[in-house]
């Protein structure tokens, strides 16, 4: 069965200080990878996916993303943390192969925190 | 604004009542879908559509609830005798193309049933 784990709940960084938020992924086939992002009272907004090609992967709001097959994660990360980064990070995966025809399988959410 | 709207963004409910919400997709977009997220967890898959072809539905989905998307353009999903179980925001995606492209997410109808 596919799955995806946010292990950590919330990530605490400082302004400018760079940014990590972390995604394991477990599929049959070769996984299709997104990073979304929540802002309050908004709608989840994309920021970058992985299908295939170069592991890492650049997206919007100056994040990028590294995909590594044989650690099965997707971590999400940006150089210089700005306190309007703070919101909700969801990463999503949905598998390859046949099966379902596009729903996304999304992890639990992981909560970023960026102090001035 | 040309993004994925849904109405009403809120409904407050009571425990039996029936419920119906809307989406409007994002006009090119093919593929329709809709999920449903609770406090503190990722959105949850509940059905899709492509073109007006409902196509898949999740085990979340009990025969309560139902969606439809004639002509292919808006979607609707009703839920029959609300329990308060039901209560979480719904959301609706649109996506162009094949089974790679990236959804699109719209505001959200938060359902409390009190």
């Amino acid at each position: 069965a596919q799955s995806v784990a946010q292990p950590e709940d919330q990530v605490n960084v400082a302004e400018g200080n760079p940014l990590t938020v972390k995604c394991t992924y477990s599929v049959s086939g070769n996984p299709y990878l997104f990073w979304y992002v929540q802002y309050p009272n908004r709608g989840l907004q994309f920021l970058l996916k992985y299908i295939t090609g170069d592991n890492l992967v650049k997206g919007s709001y100056g994040f990028e993303a590294e995909f590594n097959k044989s650690q099965t994660s997707f971590h999400l990360k940006k150089p210089s943390a700005l306190v309007s980064d703070s919101a909700l990070y969801f990463c999503a995966v949905r598998d390859g192969y046949g099966g379902s025809q596009g729903n996304l399988i999304f992890g639990k959410g992981t909560k970023l925190s960026v102090k001035p | 604004d040309t993004g994925v709207s849904q109405d009403p963004r809120h409904k407050i409910t009571k425990r039996g009542q029936n419920v119906t919400f809307r989406c409007d997709p994002i006009s090119e977009h093919n593929r329709l879908y809709w999920y449903r997220q609770t406090l503190g967890q990722g959105p949850e898959f509940l059905t899709y559509f492509q073109n007006e072809a409902q196509l898949e539905k999740s085990r979340l989905l009990s025969d309560r609830f139902s969606a439809e998307r004639p002509k292919g353009s808006f979607s609707t999903l009703e839920i029959q005798r609300t329990e308060q179980g039901d209560s979480a925001m719904y959301l609706c995606a649109s996506s162009l193309g094949d089974q790679v492209g990236e959804q699109y997410f719209g505001p959200g109808t938060r359902l409390t049933v009190t």
